[in-house]
């Protein structure tokens, strides 16, 4: 079954350590997206992807940093200088959205960061 | 300015109880896409529905519907004899095509069923 993996499930970062989240897809979608969620806050998209090799920043993309290398994939790294890192991160995929059409987003199960 | 309201952060039924889940929204771009997706424990946000704004059906997919008001800018979400399985948050979100495409979800419902 097509689908959207996202490992860990649980991550723990020390002070000041860059950690990579990892998302893979096999559903043959274009855009991938990263979002990040605070209990009360809903989701806040941190960046997103509608092709390979390009990316955009999203609302609260400071500290974070992503690459898109291939289409299947769409790493994420929290890096040293996102001083709240403790949240969860939701990585998501869809159809390249486009005038005319919108294309709902498909959606990993997440992982957690935490801080030590 | 885009913006999604839920303005229930939490509701608690009993089981078999219908209840309704509010979403306003503000845009002012005149076609625009509204969905709605359910998150279990399990985290992953799974899509419910999907309506376009020149679309104002209701619609109706078994315990499910779904009521969009654009004279009053809302896309309610009932659940019909709700179960415990039905516990979960569930987020509005908003997506115009005039600008790049992202969504702009709410802050979400937490909606608890009790046996």
């Amino acid at each position: 079954d097509g689908g959207i993996t996202q490992s860990p499930k649980y991550l723990f970062r020390k002070e000041g350590q860059n950690v990579t989240l990892s998302c893979e897809q096999n559903l043959n979608h274009d855009a991938m997206y990263w979002y990040r969620q605070d209990p009360g806050q809903g989701l806040r998209l941190i960046y997103y992807s509608q092709i390979v090799n390009d990316f955009q920043k999203g609302d609260i993309a400071e500290g974070y940093s992503v690459s898109r290398e291939k289409k299947e994939s769409f790493p994420l790294t929290v890096t040293s200088a996102q001083k709240n890192p403790t949240a969860f991160y939701l990585c998501a995929s869809s159809k390249r959205q486009g005038a005319g059409s919108n294309q709902p987003q498909h959606f990993g199960d997440g992982t957690r960061l935490s801080i030590l | 300015a885009q913006k999604v309201t839920q303005a229930q952060t939490e509701i608690s039924v009993v089981e078999k109880e219908d209840v309704t889940l509010d979403c306003v929204y503000e845009t002012r771009d005149t076609t625009y896409y509204l969905f709605w997706y359910k998150q279990p424990p399990s985290g992953e946000l799974v899509f419910l529905i999907r309506r376009n704004s020149f679309d104002e059906q209701n619609e109706i997919s078994g315990r499910y519907s779904w009521n969009f008001q654009k004279s009053t800018s809302s896309f309610n979400f009932t659940i019909t004899a709700s179960q415990v399985v039905d516990s979960a948050v569930y987020f509005c979100a908003l997506i115009t095509l005039a600008g790049t495409y992202k969504y702009i979800f709410g802050t979400g419902t937490r909606l608890k069923v009790l046996a």
